[in-house]
């Protein structure tokens, strides 16, 4: 029943290595994003696809790298973690573009914890 | 660009108070507003929008939202708040010109019921 998931919930892991978060969502939705929100809760966006299509792609690290096999999951990968990622990491979809009305309405996974020691 | 402003880190109220959550905005063109609130360790939840039509636009439980384009503003409002409303709520801000459903979001206000 769960609308948008998200694996791992949690993400423990040591500066230098490379990690992959899941996401996936069963509501028939054209686009999804990825945001970073940090310890004092400031939400940012950092990419978006929209049919497996990047359509946004804001100011990131190429360190982080997103991929949509298909438009029902959207994966972010990390290489060489840095202390600065430790944040909890949200996915998002929405109905699409066809309609601007509707486009906006932002479905949120749980989060992932991702801590960088 | 589009951007929001919410001026209140914290709002605290009473239980069985009105309250209010306050937000500003600057866009290009007619504004498309949203409110989400975030319960603790969850994502954030859709609450409501404005996109045309009334100023006054009803959302989920019970809260609802006044735009005011003289003023930019897009308050969050309940007349009775409850303790189960403490919560961190977020005011979002698009606009048609904005490429691929992106919207800002806010840094958020912390709202806290007492009993």
């Amino acid at each position: 029943d769960t609308a948008v998931s998200q694996t791992p919930k949690y993400l423990v892991t040591q500066m230098g290595n490379d990690k992959s978060i899941k996401c996936e969502q069963n509501l028939g939705h054209d686009t999804m994003y990825w945001y970073k929100q940090d310890s004092k809760k400031f939400l940012k966006i950092m990419f978006s696809y929209n049919n497996k299509e990047l359509i946004i792609n804001e100011t990131v690290p190429n360190r982080f790298s997103p991929k949509s096999p298909d438009k029902a999951h959207l994966n972010l990968h990390i290489n060489s973690l840095e202390l600065g990622d430790s944040a909890v990491y949200f996915c998002a979809s929405s109905p699409g573009l066809a309609n601007p009305a509707f486009s906006y309405e932002q479905y949120f996974g749980p989060g992932t914890r991702l801590t960088v020691t | 660009a589009q951007s929001v402003a919410q001026p209140e880190d914290q709002v605290n109220v009473a239980e069985g108070n009105p309250l209010t959550v306050k937000c500003t905005y600057s866009v290009s063109g007619n504004p498309y507003l949203f409110w989400y609130v975030q319960y603790p360790n969850r994502g954030l939840q859709f609450l409501l929008k404005y996109i045309t039509g009334d100023n006054l636009v009803k959302g989920s439980y019970g809260f609802e939202a006044e735009f005011n384009k003289s003023q930019t503003s897009f308050h969050l409002k309940k007349p009775s708040a409850l303790v189960s409303d403490s919560a961190l709520y977020f005011c979002a801000v698009s606009d048609l010109y904005s490429s691929a459903s992106k919207i800002i979001f806010g840094s958020g206000t912390r709202l806290s019921i007492r009993p």
